[in-house]
Order: structure tokens, then C-alpha cells, then sequence
């Protein structure tokens, strides 16, 4: 069975600071996807990684995928209350034809 | 204009009672998805459907059934709610699961 373990659960932080977000897994993916949930609404996708060490960046959010495609991290920069959601990551298996998510990170930002 | 649309919103119940939840999507996607949300944010996929065929049945109780007319739309039947069946209920739809789905906004189900 494939699991995604996501840390920290819980976040909470004061404008400005930095943070990451860890999404590790003993099973390969073809791709690691990250999404925001904000309450009332659905996952919206941030981006996707499917390359083993590929790093992508989002204005002030950086996406790494591990080398060996079995982990991935989310680095906030200079967070905003604009940042507070769930983050989720999640894997994906063009074979499977599923997305296995982690447990979510609830992420504050306290102005 | 809503690229993946599910309805209700919000479904109260009673324990025992039928109920529906109907999904559309209009972005031409082949793949549609039922995810159960439970009240720790926890994702879990339910079923999948790729233009009209179940794909994926997980360990799901048969009081659960998935209808797909045709493939821009994926419905939930629920038999005999249960207390336990409370949860948000998300549809998805994806051209590649491993390049990332598309969300409706939710049904939240009480079943009382």
C-alpha cells in the first residue's frame, strides 16, 4: 500500500517567517503533485513535479522533488496570511491512475 | 464558468434515507474521481471512471454506487445513510492522474 506522510500536522506562524512543509513515502511516484484547500472549497493544484530532483518555484513557494522520487518538500518564503490553507501533497501514478494524498498541513499565518 | 460543478453543496439527512450527489465537468477530461473527506482533511479516493468505465473500486460499501452517463458526468448514489457516512464528499476529473486533477468545491453530508 502506498502512503504519503506529511509533517508538520500543524502549523502556526507569524508573518514574515519561513517554513517547510515535508511530504516523505517508502514508494516511487511518477509525479508529486502539492495542492491549497481553503475551507468550503476543493484542492486547488499549486504545481507538479515529476522529475527526481527537480525544484520548481512559485513567487515566493519552492517545490523540490528528492532524487530518488520518493519524497518532496514545500519552502515558504516571507509567509502572508494570504498563505493560510491546507497544503496536501500527493502522488500520482500514470499506472495506477490514482493520487495518494498525505494527511494535509494546516498552515496559519498570524499577522 | 465552473470547470468541475457538484451538487448539492451541503445535504442534510437522515440516517436510513437515499441520496445523490451529481458531478459535472466541462474540461473534456477522459477520468473522473469520488474522494471522501473525512473531519481530519484525510483524502481518500473512492471510485474512478475513464469515459464511462469504472476504473477503480476501492474498499468501498456496496451501499455506495457511481453512475457515468457519459464521461462529463459521474454521479453518487448513497443506500441506507449511515452516521458514519458524514464527510465531505469531492468530485475530480483528470486527462493523467499523475499530472494532477481538478476539483469541485465539495458536498458536505450530515447524516443525522
Amino acid at each position: 500500500t502506498q502512503l504519503l506522510e506529511q509533517s508538520p500536522q500543524f502549523l502556526s506562524i507569524q508573518e514574515g517567517e519561513n517554513l517547510t512543509v515535508y511530504c516523505n513515502s517508502s514508494s516511487v511516484f511518477s509525479s508529486l503533485q502539492w495542492y491549497r484547500q481553503e475551507p468550503g472549497e476543493g484542492p486547488v493544484l499549486l504545481v507538479t513535479v515529476v522529475t527526481g530532483g527537480e525544484v520548481k518555484k512559485l513567487k515566493r513557494l519552492t517545490f523540490q522533488f528528492g532524487d530518488a522520487r520518493k519524497d518532496s518538500s514545500l519552502h515558504i518564503t516571507a509567509a502572508q496570511p494570504g498563505d493560510t490553507g491546507l497544503y496536501l501533497c500527493a502522488g500520482g501514478s500514470s499506472n495506477t491512475g490514482k493520487l495518494i494524498f498525505g494527511q494535509g498541513t494546516t498552515l496559519q499565518v498570524k499577522p | 464558468d465552473t470547470a468541475v460543478s457538484q451538487t448539492p453543496k451541503y445535504l442534510v439527512t437522515q440516517m436510513g434515507n437515499d441520496k445523490s450527489i451529481k458531478c459535472e465537468q466541462n474540461l473534456g477530461h477522459d477520468t473522473m474521481y469520488w474522494y471522501k473527506q473525512d473531519s481530519k482533511k484525510f483524502l481518500k479516493i473512492m471510485f474512478s471512471y475513464n469515459n464511462k468505465e469504472l476504473i477503480i473500486n476501492e474498499t468501498v460499501p456496496n451501499r455506495f454506487s457511481p453512475k457515468s452517463p457519459d464521461k462529463a458526468h459521474l454521479n453518487l448514489h448513497i443506500n441506507s445513510l449511515e452516521l458514519g457516512d458524514s464527510a465531505v464528499y469531492f468530485c475530480a476529473s483528470s486527462q493523467d492522474a499523475a499530472y494532477g486533477y481538478t476539483f469541485g468545491s465539495g458536498t458536505r453530508l450530515t447524516v443525522v
